[in-house]
């Protein structure tokens, strides 16, 4: 069965601070990814998502994540990171065999001070 | 125009009732997906809709969940006989799907279901 694992629970930053959060996943075929972000009060939104191509993806808001497929993994980058950046995040993963199926990992609390 | 909508957002109920939860997703989505966000567990795939296919309900955690999609708009979850484990927030994501691809997902506010 399909797995996201996202290593850190909890992070907490001072704003210009660089953030890398990690998402790994266990499926061996081909996958569509997702980070989806939820601001406090706010709806799950899309973040990014890489389905085929050049496997550095860029976002809304400055954030970036890296597919490394031999790796199994698509971390999610921002140099800096601003208070407005305090969300939880989500990775996410479709097996394209899979159906429409998504599986979400468990989510990173973020928390930027100012 | 208009997003995903739940109702209830707020639901609380006894041990052993019955529950209703319903989602309107955005007109024209093809896709229509149903998961359970408990504290510390992410969001848990339950089941979706795709047009006219069957739905994958391999998500369901027991035969007391059921979910149903009216004429490939609305759709209800009903949890029967709750339990206290069933308490957490119910999210309804709709998509528009085509090429047989994944695509972004449109997230409604959830309901939030207390079992007591």
């Amino acid at each position: 069965a399909q797995s996201v694992s996202q290593h850190n629970h909890h992070v907490i930053l001072s704003e210009a601070a660089s953030l890398e959060l990690g998402c790994n996943y266990s499926y061996g075929g081909t996958v569509n990814l997702f980070w989806y972000v939820q601001y406090p009060g706010q709806h799950l939104q899309l973040l990014l998502k890489y389905f085929s191509g050049d496997p550095l993806v860029k976002g809304i808001k400055g954030f970036e994540a890296e597919f490394i497929k031999s790796k199994f993994s698509f971390n999610l980058r921002k140099p800096s990171v601003q208070w407005s950046d305090t969300a939880e995040y989500f990775c996410a993963v479709n097996a394209r065999t899979g159906g429409f199926k998504t599986i979400f990992g468990a989510g990173t609390r973020l928390f930027v001070k100012a | 125009g208009a997003g995903v909508s739940q109702s209830p957002s707020n639901k609380v109920t006894e041990k052993g009732k019955d529950v209703e939860l319903r989602c309107d997703p955005i007109s024209g989505h093809t896709a229509l997906y149903w998961y359970r966000q408990s504290l510390g567990q992410g969001l848990e795939f339950l089941i979706y809709f795709q047009g006219n296919s069957a739905p994958d309900k391999s998500g369901l955690p027991s035969d007391r969940f059921s979910a149903e999609r009216t004429g490939g708009s609305v759709s209800t979850l009903t949890i029967q006989r709750t339990q206290q484990e069933d308490s957490a927030v119910y999210l309804c994501a709709s998509s528009f799907l085509a090429g047989g691809k994944v695509d972004t997902q449109y997230f409604g506010p959830g309901t939030r279901l207390t079992v007591l």
